[in-house]
């Protein structure tokens, strides 16, 4: 089972920031945070991840609560193209023996 | 770079046949994940493979089976086929087990 709680969707006005919230409130010491994103009918894409610190990247921001009991996504300047189910999924470092965990994700509808 | 590669993208198969899925990985990605999405489901692992053995098992039955080749690509194949069946099949690689996956675009696959 996912260790994740999303809202099921967001809607955010075309140029506007997209923040994705995500609840991990029984994550281990040892587990990243991943993003990973689906656009209709395409495999998923990996946006970022993190342990602790904030991250950037040149599609999106992480930014991880201090406790690391919640974490946030977000798309600066959201398009019509980042349209798409986004998943948060929690991951043990030493991940070898360990899949990723899809659970529904939230639905972000970018609005023109 | 090319990402990951799955061929074909469609198939339609009748019910008791069988299928076989292939799955070409970045170039230097020696670990090859399966994964399976219908609508009820979600995204489950199917199962994980690398240097050429299956290293982790989803929760599927035994007429689901894969393998790997030396150069990494991997195929997945499934047996007597069911009307359940029907579904997205994704193929993820990653350079090594704990690193993050890129998901190819899937081969959706019809049983009728």
């Amino acid at each position: 089972d996912a260790k994740t709680t999303q809202p099921t969707s967001m809607d955010c006005a075309e140029g506007r920031a997209a923040n994705l919230p995500c609840n991990h409130s029984t994550i281990s010491g040892n587990e990243y945070v991943y993003w990973y994103r689906q656009i209709h009918s395409q495999g998923p894409q990996y946006i970022i991840h993190g342990l602790k610190n904030n991250e950037t990247n040149e599609m999106a921001s992480l930014i991880i609560t201090e406790d690391r009991k919640s974490s946030t996504l977000i798309l600066p300047h959201a398009t019509l193209r980042d349209t798409a189910v986004y998943y948060c999924i929690v991951r043990p470092l030493e991940s070898g023996n360990t899949p990723l965990v899809f659970g529904k994700g939230t639905r972000l509808s970018v609005i023109a | 770079k090319a990402g990951v590669t799955q061929t074909p993208r469609y198939l339609i198969k009748t019910r008791g046949q069988q299928v076989t899925l292939s799955c070409s990985p970045i170039s230097g990605h020696r670990s090859v994940s399966w994964y399976q999405q219908t609508p009820g489901q979600g995204l489950q692992f199917l199962f994980e493979y690398f240097s050429e053995t299956q290293r982790n098992k989803g929760n599927f039955p035994g007429r689901f089976s894969g393998r790997q080749f030396s150069n990494s690509r991997s195929e997945m194949n499934v047996s007597t086929l069911e009307l359940g069946d029907s579904a997205l099949y994704l193929c993820a690689s990653s350079l090594r087990r704990d690193t993050e996956a890129f998901f190819g675009q899937g081969t959706r696959l019809t049983v009728v």
